[in-house]
Parts: C-alpha cells; sequence; structure tokens
C-alpha cells in the first residue's frame, strides 16, 4: 500500500527566505506526483505536476523534484512571500488515484 | 472557466439524517472524483468516475455512502444514515483525459458537521 509521508509537518520562516518542503513515498511505481496549495477553508489548487518520467518542473518562484528510484520529491519556493502561507500537499498517482501525504503548513512572517 | 462547484458549502445537520452533496465538474472534463478530508486521517480518495460510469469505489466506508453521476455535468455524494463520525470536508474534483497525466482540480468543499 502506498503511503506518502511529508516533513516537516509544519514550517515558520522570515519573508525572502529560500526554503524546501519535503516529500517520501513508498512505492515508486507511479505515474506522476503533484503538489497541492490549500488555503483554509479552500479546495486545493494544483501547482506542479511532475510525470515519473521527468525530474523536474518549474512554475515561476517554485522548483519541484522527483527522484523516483529513492521515493523522494523536493518543492522549492524562492525568495518566500507573506501569500506563500498555506498548507502544501503532495500527492502520488498511480492510474487516477491520488495518495496523499498529511501537508506542511507553511507560515512565512512578513 | 468556472471551476468545480460544490454545494452546499456547509452543512449542520442531525444524526439519522439523511446528507446529499453535490458537485458540478468542469465541463469537458470526464474524470470526477469525490474525496473526505479529515485532521486524523488527511485526505482520501472515496470514489471515482469516468464518463459517468463508476470506476473504482473501494474508499467508500460503508454501504451508508452512496454516489451517483447521472449526467456530464453533476454528480452526488449521499449519506444515508448520516453519523457524528461522517463529519468531515468532503472534496470533489475533476480532470480531463489528454494524455497520461493531467491535474486534477478541486472545489471548494462541504464542510459537514454531524450533531
Amino acid at each position: 500500500k502506498q503511503e506518502v509521508t511529508q516533513i516537516p509537518a509544519a514550517l515558520s520562516v522570515p519573508e525572502g527566505e529560500n526554503l524546501v518542503l519535503n516529500c517520501s513515498f513508498t512505492d515508486s511505481a507511479i505515474y506522476n506526483l503533484q503538489w497541492f496549495r490549500q488555503d483554509p477553508g479552500k479546495g486545493l489548487t494544483s501547482l506542479l505536476l511532475i510525470q515519473s518520467s521527468q525530474r523536474e518542473q518549474t512554475s515561476g518562484r517554485l522548483n519541484a523534484s522527483l527522484d523516483k528510484s529513492s521515493g523522494r520529491s523536493t518543492l522549492y519556493i524562492a525568495a518566500s512571500q507573506p501569500g506563500d502561507s498555506a498548507t502544501y500537499l503532495c500527492a502520488v498517482s498511480r492510474a487516477q488515484k491520488l495518495v496523499f501525504g498529511q501537508g506542511t503548513r507553511l507560515t512565512i512572517n512578513p | 472557466d468556472a471551476g468545480v462547484i460544490q454545494s452546499p458549502r456547509h452543512e449542520v445537520t442531525e444524526m439519522g439524517q439523511e446528507v446529499t452533496l453535490r458537485c458540478k465538474p468542469i465541463s469537458g472534463h470526464d474524470y470526477l472524483f469525490w474525496y473526505r478530508q479529515t485532521m486524523m486521517r488527511g485526505l482520501e480518495l472515496l470514489i471515482y468516475f469516468n464518463n459517468n460510469v463508476p470506476i473504482d469505489d473501494s474508499g467508500m466506508p460503508e454501504d451508508r455512502f452512496s454516489a451517483k453521476m447521472p449526467n456530464a455535468s453533476f454528480s452526488t455524494l449521499k449519506i444515508q444514515p448520516s453519523e457524528p463520525r461522517d463529519s468531515a470536508v468532503y472534496f470533489c474534483a475533476s480532470s480531463a483525459t489528454q494524455g497520461r497525466s493531467q491535474p486534477q482540480h478541486f472545489g471548494d468543499g462541504t464542510r459537514l458537521s454531524i450533531l
């Protein structure tokens, strides 16, 4: 059974810092890995999707990497801003089914 | 595009009552997913449909839960009878089949409280 773990559960950093969020998964037979953002009281917003054949994806200040063989992914956020404060979830997919981690709650302090 | 639309946004009801949650997926999307989010268990997939047909309902917790998709633009998730442990946020998501992997788009969820 696929298990997804995100460490740390919570992270607080000052504005402007670069930071890395971590995601690990137990079964490397995945189709893709996705990073989502969830704001309080809202649904999930897809940030980046990395296909199983890819190593990384970039969107603006965000960069996500995937090492399928070791079962790890990282989300790098450059020059963090208070608006980046949210919970970040990673999810791995097999066919259409997503298995989510518990998320990292990120707070960026002005 | 309007995005995935869920209703109601909040539902408070007493134990034993029937609860119906509704979802309108993004037009043109052929996959629809129902998830449940709790503090203890995180986000769990309950069921998903492809072209209105249920494909995998292995995440549905009990027979008290049922889901339907009568057409491409509407789906319901019903709980009958409801119990306090069903209290959670229920999300609907949709995605399109364009190549192998497409992101899922989520609605804002229904926050359900069973008293």
